[in-house]
Order: structure tokens, then C-alpha cells, then sequence
């Protein structure tokens, strides 16, 4: 059973930064494993921010970005606005099979 | 603007079988280099992908699910299903559909449904 691990919260002061992580059980992630990013607010359907590492959706915003960070996918928020106070999951694909990571809650306080 | 709506019961009962349909607004879910995903949540958990199925039929199911996902498409209707079976009270989520990208060189899931509480319940 593949288990994809985020940190479990992170709180970041507005203007801040803050870097996310996502591992996988079976090693180091590489681009190979096109990782994802999801923000997910209370009561709303997870919105896509990242994929493939590093490719921003149309709609992300420019302070939201993707790397590959000591073998583990990452996202970075700079310059944190209140408004990105929300969940953020981490998406890995294994060949067939896509496996979620566990969720980061952010606080921005 | 592509659009996904998820329909079907909210509540089901023990050992019996959910039944979820997903419509596809907005574009063809024959399209190639798609695929058409379900993914649920249980009640202030995690998100759980469940499988997926391209246009053509051809599926993939999460391991840990398979023995009792079936999920189908109804190309004339521009649709695709879930039906899980044996259901317990552990398989009370929110399921979403969503739109997979399936292209070379990138993957992502870019479009979600809004999500349908399923209870199970008796």
C-alpha cells in the first residue's frame, strides 16, 4: 500500500512564505511521478493549483509554485494572502494508479 | 467551460450497492487524451482516488477498491458512472467526479464535479 505523506498543518503570517512537502512511501519523487497540487476550502470541491511539478493552471495564481525539493515534490506560497487559508493535497501518479497525499492545512495567521 | 454534475443516491444501506452518475457538460467525454476519474472524501478526511475510465471502456481501479468498483460509460448520454458494492459505513464520503489529463508529459485532474454526500446508513 502506496502512502504519499504531507505535513500535517503549517501556519504562515500574511506576506510570508511557506514551502509544503509530499513523499512517497516507495522512495524519491521525480518528475515521473508528475506531481499535483490541490487547495481545497471548507465545503468546496478541490480546485487544481500544480501539475506536473511545475506547470501552472491557467487560473493559479503566480505566488503559487511547484518544485522538486531533497526528493520530494513541493509547493511554495510567497507572499501568502488570507485568502489561501485552505487544505492542500499533493497528487502522485504510480504508472496506473493516482494516490493522494494526506493533506497540509495551512493557517495564515 | 467544461462542467461535471454528480447525481445519485444520498443514501444507501448497509451491504447494498451505491449507484452514483456523473454528466459531462461542455465538452465530449469522447474526447482523446482524457480520462474520467472518481474520487471521494470521507467527513473531515482525506481525499481517496477510486479508478478511472477512458472514452473507449478501458479501466483502472484503486487496489484497495477493485474487488467492489465497477465504473462504466455511457457515450451517447455523455456520462460515466460509479457503482460500489457491499457498501459499510466506512464508505460514507463525499464522492466527486472529475476530468483526468492524460496527455504525454503532463497529468493533472482540471476539472472537478461539486461533489455528493453519500451516507450509508440503515
Amino acid at each position: 500500500q502506496t502512502v504519499v505523506t504531507q505535513e500535517p498543518s503549517l501556519t504562515v503570517s500574511p506576506g510570508g512564505t511557506v514551502t509544503l512537502t509530499c513523499a512517497s512511501s516507495t522512495g524519491a519523487v521525480t518528475s515521473g511521478y508528475y506531481p499535483n497540487w490541490f487547495q481545497q476550502k471548507p465545503g468546496q470541491a478541490p480546485r487544481a493549483l500544480i501539475y506536473s511539478t511545475s506547470n501552472k493552471h491557467s487560473w493559479t495564481p503566480a505566488r503559487f509554485s511547484g518544485s522538486l525539493l531533497g526528493g520530494k515534490a513541493a509547493l511554495t506560497l510567497s507572499g501568502v494572502q488570507p485568502e489561501d487559508e485552505a487544505e492542500y493535497y499533493c497528487l502522485l501518479y504510480y504508472g496506473g494508479a493516482r494516490v493522494f497525499g494526506t493533506g497540509t492545512k495551512v493557517t495564515v495567521l | 467551460q467544461l462542467q461535471l454534475q454528480e447525481s445519485g443516491s444520498g443514501l444507501v444501506k448497509p451491504s447494498q450497492t451505491l449507484s452514483l452518475t456523473c454528466a459531462v457538460s461542455g465538452g465530449s467525454i469522447s474526447s482523446g487524451g482524457y480520462s474520467w476519474s472518481w474520487i471521494r472524501q470521507p467527513p473531515g478526511k482525506g481525499l481517496e482516488w477510486i479508478g478511472y475510465i477512458y472514452h473507449s471502456g478501458s479501466t483502472y481501479y484503486n487496489p484497495s477498491l477493485k474487488s467492489r468498483v465497477t465504473i462504466s460509460v455511457d457515450r451517447s448520454k455523455n456520462q460515466f458512472s460509479l457503482k460500489l458494492s457491499s457498501v459499510t459505513a466506512a464508505d460514507t464520503a463525499v464522492y466527486y467526479c472529475a476530468r483526468g489529463v492524460d496527455s504525454s508529459g503532463y497529468r493533472t485532474f482540471d476539472y472537478w464535479g461539486q461533489g455528493t454526500l453519500v451516507t450509508v446508513s440503515s
